[in-house]
């Protein structure tokens, strides 16, 4: 069975202030990773994903992840958040079988 | 605009009451997933079809039911509803050709049972 894990349920930072959340996964064979974001009030839409090739995955607004096999961790990383971040964060991943799993989610509260 | 349509965007009925949900996907797109998502909580997937056929199913109750139909729209059905159905509903599809299995979301039916 294939699991994602979400280490932090809320985060609250301070404007500029570095953002990781941490996000593994079980599943033994391939997989795509993804990262969601979902603001106040609208549908999740993708931040970035990893299906293959380099590790480190730059997506919109700044975000990155790294895919780290040897851990099974997909981790989100921003070295400057802003108040427009507040959001909803997801990460999921998608077998061959075509089945996706997601987090139960972070929220991330940026202060102004 | 990711392009998957859902309808009504709200609903307010009663409990017992019973409610069918809309979605279609996008152009193109063969694969519907259904979740639902309550109040603080995260993202629970609840079915999917792929071309009319159900092809994974999660946490739905017997009271729900989902049926794709042959020009892909797909309806999800409410039955006997209580309070702890109210919840935000929503419907994504996946890219049929190309993409790598990510999911487009559509506005999402915000279901009151009162």
């Amino acid at each position: 069975a294939q699991s994602v894990s979400q280490h932090n349920h809320h985060v609250i930072l301070s404007e500029a202030a570095s953002l990781e959340l941490g996000c593994n996964y079980s599943y033994g064979g391939t997989v795509n990773l993804f990262w969601y974001v979902q603001y106040p009030g609208q549908h999740p839409q993708l931040l970035l994903k990893y299906f293959s090739g380099d590790p480190l995955v730059k997506g919109i607004k700044g975000f990155e992840a790294e895919f780290i096999k040897s851990k099974f961790s997909f981790n989100l990383r921003k070295p400057s958040v802003q108040w427009s971040d507040t959001a909803e964060y997801f990460c999921a991943l998608n077998t061959n079988a075509g089945k996706s799993t997601f987090g139960d989610g972070t929220t991330l509260t940026v202060k102004p | 605009d990711s392009g998957v349509t859902q309808t009504p965007k709200h609903l307010i009925t009663a409990t017992g009451q019973r409610v069918t949900l809309r979605c279609s996907p996008r152009s193109g797109d063969l694969s519907v997933y259904w979740y639902q998502q309550s109040l603080d909580q995260g993202l629970q997937f609840l079915i999917q079809y792929y071309n009319g056929e159900e092809r994974a199913k999660g946490n739905i109750l017997e009271r729900f039911s989902a049926q794709q139909f042959p020009d892909l729209h797909s309806e999800l059905n409410l039955s006997s509803l209580e309070l702890g159905d109210s919840a935000l509903y929503f419907c994504a599809s996946r890219p049929t050709v190309g993409g790598t299995g990510e999911l487009f979301f559509g506005e999402g039916s915000r279901l009151t049972v009162l």
